[in-house]
């Protein structure tokens, strides 16, 4: 069946140390491809996404995404974490020109001060 | 910042009975979703309005589920009876094209804990 995955479920980091969330999905074609966070207590908002273009996407608060169509991956990075970045992230595909959005399983992060 | 609306936002009920959640989308936003997310898991779309139609409903459990979106604005997403497996996140999420690619956008939840 078609899925999007993300192996890491929980992962815990120091403050300031670099954070690389993977995300994997199986669908063939095109694709769009997002990353939601949801901070404790508080809804899914929008952290970046990616239609088509540059593969290296740009999001809020310093997070950035990179879409390599060849490994079917669009992993999460941010070079320097902060308490605040506790929260959960889930990757999101779109497959096609659809609005049929999955999700992956999500992956909880806690930041240590 | 215009925002998703849902109420109730926690709900306790007893097996069996009825419950009802309601989802006022952002102004103007064409498409309505209405997601379950169990415990630890990501959300699953459970429905999609566009305006006043489904566009898919074929993961509702439309033995027990319905959903209505009357006047293409906001929508009700009901359960009767509910059963302890129904215990999750209702999350609604809206988007402003038509049948077109495009970011959807999230509600509060509401959480149903069924006894």
């Amino acid at each position: 069946a078609q899925s999007v995955s993300q192996h890491n479920h929980h992962v815990i980091l120091s403050e300031a140390a670099s954070l690389e969330l993977g995300c994997n999905y199986s669908y063939g074609g095109t694709v769009n491809l997002f990353w939601y966070v949801q901070y404790p207590g508080q809804h899914l908002q929008l952290l970046l996404k990616y239609f088509s273009g540059d593969p290296l996407v740009k999001g809020i608060k310093g997070f950035e995404a990179e879409f390599i169509k060849s490994k079917f991956s669009f992993n999460l990075r941010k070079p320097s974490v902060q308490w605040s970045d506790t929260a959960e992230y889930f990757c999101a595909v779109i497959p096609g020109a659809g609005n049929m959005l999955t999700f992956g399983g999500g992956t909880r992060l806690m930041v240590k001060p | 910042e215009a925002e998703v609306a849902q109420s109730p936002r926690y709900k306790i009920t007893e097996k069996s009975q009825a419950v009802a959640f309601w989802c006022d989308p952002i102004s103007g936003h064409a498409t309505l979703y209405w997601y379950r997310q169990i415990l630890g898991q990501g959300p699953e779309l459970l429905v999609q309005f566009q305006d006043e139609s489904v566009v898919d409903d074929s993961q509702l459990p439309k033995d027990r589920f319905s959903a209505e979106r009357l006047k293409g604005v906001d929508s009700t997403l009901k359960i009767q009876p509910a059963e302890l497996g129904d215990s999750a996140m209702y999350l609604c999420a809206s988007s402003l094209q038509r049948g077109r690619t495009d970011t959807q956008y999230f509600g509060p939840g509401t959480r149903l804990t069924v006894l």
